[in-house]
């Protein structure tokens, strides 16, 4: 069955990098993109960036100088790193799906990872 | 950036009753828009995609609707799972974004 699971440390200081990874499974990360998301406290989403099956990635402008997506194919994993954290980046980060031949709708979502940004 | 503006942003309503939730998107998205729901501490869950598909294994009582700049969420004969939080989506242009959310509650 379809499943993303997010993992990282949920505490980061300002200044440093975030790195996450989101691990797939019951679908091929050649066939699907995998998209991240993040939440803060519960208020709205706001849509961070890409994995296009073919490799290729898309990014929000909003975090394009501090924000690369990578994946390992062989492990079924996704890779978020985002530099220069501050504050406000606090909240719940979630992998997605979608299906690229289809609209960019999410379709599965993890669970979702906490992250605070804090010293 | 494409801006989707949501409301109500709280609604209360009571069992059985039928609830709308708008969004309108500050230019045309040609049914781009895909609406979710979100239970407290869980993880965003689709509901319908282009406008109107109702995403597999979602019950009939959950439709939706529009076109343009205008599209809505309705939910008929409210059951005490729906309490929850929706959101709707636009994937028409980049980036995607999102409204802010519409939080419901029971009466």
């Amino acid at each position: 069955q379809v499943q993303l699971k997010e993992s990282g440390p949920g505490l980061v200081q300002p200044s440093q990098t975030l790195s996450l990874t989101c691990t797939v499974s019951g679908f091929s990360l050649t066939s699907y993109s995998v998209h991240w998301v993040r939440q803060h406290s519960g208020k709205s989403l706001e849509w961070m960036g890409r994995m296009w099956s073919d490799g290729d990635t898309s990014y929000n402008s909003a975090f394009t100088s501090r924000l690369s997506i990578s994946r390992d194919t062989s492990k079924s994993q996704v890779f978020l790193k985002m530099n220069s954290l501050q504050t406000e980046d606090t909240g719940t980060y979630y992998c997605a799906r979608n299906f690229d031949y289809s609209g960019d709708y999410f379709d599965y979502w993890g669970q979702g990872v906490m992250v605070t940004v804090s010293s | 950036d494409i801006q989707m503006t949501q409301s109500p942003a709280s609604l209360s309503a009571s069992l059985g009753e039928t609830v709308t939730i708008e969004c309108r998107a500050s230019e045309d998205i040609y049914n781009g828009l895909a609406w979710y729901q979100q239970k407290p501490g869980k993880s965003p869950q689709l509901l319908i995609y282009n406008a109107n598909s109702l995403h597999t294994g979602v019950p009939s009582r959950f439709s939706g609707s529009g076109s343009g700049t205008q599209y809505s969420l309705k939910i008929n004969s409210l059951q005490s799972e729906d309490v929850a939080s929706y959101f709707c989506q636009q994937y028409y242009d980049y980036p995607w974004t999102f409204g802010g959310g519409t939080k419901l509650e029971l009466k």
